[in-house]
């Protein structure tokens, strides 16, 4: 089956400056890979998902790149406010079969 | 506003007890899920159910059990057999139609057992 690795399992930046958290997938044939984040005492929310057909996507601060040769896709935060901190999980599926999630990043943006 | 609900948000029963944890969607999802999140640990998959009357095993399905006798609700039972039940535990849902919808959370429950 699918695994998930999520690397840095914590990170800290300063306000202002960018993020990159990176995870890589075993199963080739994953074709969907969704990024949560999750804040203390709530369910995670969806913050970006890409498809396999395509290699990049953008949303104001945040973008997901995605590797598929490399089995890896990495979430880029820009300009890094206090809000920002939280947890965050990257995950994939493939069709509809459940989502396998990494273990989560936890980002403290300092301010 | 449409999502999903979980109740209690705090959950506290002695070793030994079966303990119900409540999940309730009206978004007129399809598939609703059951994970469990413990500190490094990821969320895993419990169980799911993609239709009415019919779920699977997640990878960690032992100690646990689930119905899914309306399509509004999937409750999940944490059985005594469940040999270390303290985590918080987080319920999903999904369309299921065409391309894949993203995935819905819950606010979760957590339930301790002493």
């Amino acid at each position: 089956g699918e695994n998930v690795e999520q690397h840095p399992s914590t990170l800290s930046v300063q306000e202002g400056d960018s993020a990159v958290i990176k995870c890589t997938y075993s199963d080739s044939a994953s074709n969907y890979f969704p990024w949560y984040k999750q804040e203390l005492g709530k369910g995670p929310q969806l913050i970006i998902d890409i498809r396999s057909n395509v290699g990049e996507k953008k949303d104001q601060r945040i973008a997901v790149t995605l590797n598929k040769t490399a089995k890896h896709f990495s979430l880029h935060i820009t300009e890094t406010q206090p809000e920002d901190s939280a947890v965050y999980f990257c995950a994939a599926s493939y069709r509809n079969t459940p989502l396998v999630f990494g273990k989560g990043t936890r980002l403290s943006v300092i301010a | 506003d449409g999502g999903i609900t979980q109740s209690p948000k705090y959950l506290f029963r002695k070793e030994g007890q079966n303990v119900t944890l409540s999940c309730e969607q009206n978004l007129n999802h399809d598939a609703m899920y059951w994970y469990r999140q413990d500190p490094g640990q990821g969320l895993r998959l419990i169980y799911y159910s993609q239709i009415v009357n019919d779920f699977q095993k997640g990878d960690i399905a032992e100690g646990y059990s689930v119905s899914r006798e309306k399509k509004e609700s999937f409750p999940l039972t944490v059985t005594s057999a469940q040999k270390n039940p303290t985590a918080f535990y987080l319920c999903a849902s999904t369309g299921q139609r065409g391309e894949r919808s993203p995935l819905h959370f819950g606010n979760g429950t957590r339930l301790t057992v002493t």
